[in-house]
């Protein structure tokens, strides 16, 4: 399997832009994780879904956040609009329910709003 | 809430040194604890995964504990090399697919 793939790796864009982020997770994983990776605050949870159905999305921080997972192999985080302060590495993982529940992680999307 | 804490948050060592990386956590209902490197500008990798229920988890150079009663695990690298140099992550998680939660990281750095 190739891994947890997120496009694109690198995105700049200006503020006020809508800007999508995208995920394919492992092939069979039912879970998947949003996180944003700060030096200031390190990896935080932004939402979950288990099974396509979001779960919690008390990590997202504003209604200018959002993120679906329209089928077992996709999802997509979107800020609309994009503020300088959304620059950071934007991660995805995924993982299976029922076994040990490790989770692997995706390359990562480095955001820069500008 | 679960709160994970690192400790150091940056360590230097000669090359071929042995090595403890400090985590704890506030919340000692877990279901696992997972091990984890970052390169720079890269993504994790996972290490290494200790169940509840389990002690200890060895891959290679590399041994992690859990002690859950007291809400800490230890990552040992045996004979440390450069190219060990990365941030090593601790995260726990409560329950079967509940989300990880993360350690700020401690920055290891092997001189050769």
């Amino acid at each position: 399997d190739a891994g947890v793939i997120q496009s694109p790796r690198h995105e700049v864009t200006e503020m006020g832009q809508e800007v999508t982020l995208r995920c394919k997770p492992i092939s069979g994983h039912n879970s998947l994780f949003w996180y944003r990776q700060t030096m200031m605050r390190g990896l935080e949870l932004l939402i979950y879904f288990n099974n396509n159905v979001p779960i919690d999305d008390s990590g997202m921080p504003e209604d200018r956040f959002s993120a679906k997972m329209p089928n077992a192999s996709f999802s997509t985080l979107k800020i609309q609009p994009s503020e300088p302060r959304d620059s950071a590495v934007y991660f995805c993982a995924s993982s299976f329910q029922g076994r040990a529940t490790e989770a692997f992680f995706g390359q990562g999307t480095r955001l820069t709003v500008v | 809430k679960q709160e994970v804490t690192q400790i150091p948050a940056a360590l230097s060592v000669p090359e071929g040194e042995n090595l403890v990386l400090n985590c704890s956590f506030t919340d000692s209902a877990i279901y696992n604890l997972q091990w984890f490197r970052q390169d720079p500008g890269k993504g994790l990798t996972s290490l290494l995964l200790i169940q509840s229920s389990q002690r200890e988890q060895t891959s290679g150079r590399l041994n992690a504990s859990l002690d859950k009663s007291s809400g800490r695990s230890t990552l040992y690298i045996a004979a440390s090399q450069p190219g060990d140099s990365a941030t090593y992550l601790c995260a726990v998680t409560g329950s079967g697919n509940t989300p990880l939660v993360f350690g700020k990281g401690t920055r290891l750095s092997v001189i050769a």
